[in-house]
């Protein structure tokens, strides 16, 4: 089975920093992505790791453990605009085929 | 060009209309996905094409039937749906399925069954 699970929703203060964390259990594993989705909007991608270890990306960053099926998110120095869902999300194999399938989200709200 | 576009933004029918909902990119990539986003859930994939071809249709009912006419398009043909499939529906794409970039999303079509 598939199980991907993140907090459902944090709060933070702007200029703050934020760990927003994800654990999965998955068939296969081939990658996880981090995404942004406004409200009403789509999804844009953050972040990628593939390998375990931390990737930084301006105010962003993502870390991977896979022996520990565990990453999370961190966001630097919040700002308003930061206030968003924040998608995790794993690429499986299914059949030959890749397929991306997403946990739950977490709703970040950030105050002044 | 690094959108994708999908039209239309906003969709209402009846249970017993036809439509379709259309995606198009023009970055090269050679995968596509339909996927379906309820209010405050995150996005349930549906289908997937690789190279044109259906390569995973994640149990989907038969009243939603996809299609790849090329590497661009990707429509979504609706017919006979229920209030219950009332979402967002999100096309993406990828260079490949094995791509480090992530997926790319279109805005969307809001469909709402009356």
């Amino acid at each position: 089975g598939q199980n991907i699970d993140q907090p459902t929703e944090m709060t933070a203060t702007e200029g703050a920093i934020v760990q927003i964390n994800c654990t999965y259990q998955t068939s296969g594993f081939n990658g996880l992505f981090w995404y942004q989705q406004h409200a009403g909007e789509a999804p844009t991608f953050l972040s990628y790791n593939v390998l375990d270890g931390l990737e930084e990306k301006g105010r962003f960053s993502s870390f991977l453990s896979r022996s520990k099926g565990y990453s999370y998110l961190l966001l630097k120095e919040l700002q308003m605009k930061d206030s968003a869902s924040y998608l995790c999300a794993v690429r499986d194999l299914e059949d030959s085929s890749y397929k991306l399938i997403f946990g739950s989200g977490t709703r970040l709200l950030v105050r002044p | 060009d690094t959108e994708v576009t999908q039209t239309p933004k906003h969709l209402v029918m009846g249970m017993t209309n036809k439509k379709s909902l259309k995606c198009e990119q023009h970055m090269g990539h050679r995968a596509m996905y339909w996927y379906k986003q309820k209010a405050k859930k995150p996005p349930e994939l549906m289908f997937v094409y690789s190279y044109e071809k259906l390569s995973i249709n994640e149990s989907v009912p038969s009243r939603f039937s996809p299609e790849c006419p090329n590497s661009s398009l990707l429509n979504l043909h609706l017919h006979a749906l229920q209030p219950e499939d009332s979402a967002l529906y999100l096309c993406a794409s990828s260079p490949s399925g094995t791509s480090q970039v992530g997926y790319t999303f279109g805005s969307g079509t809001r469909l709402t069954v009356v």
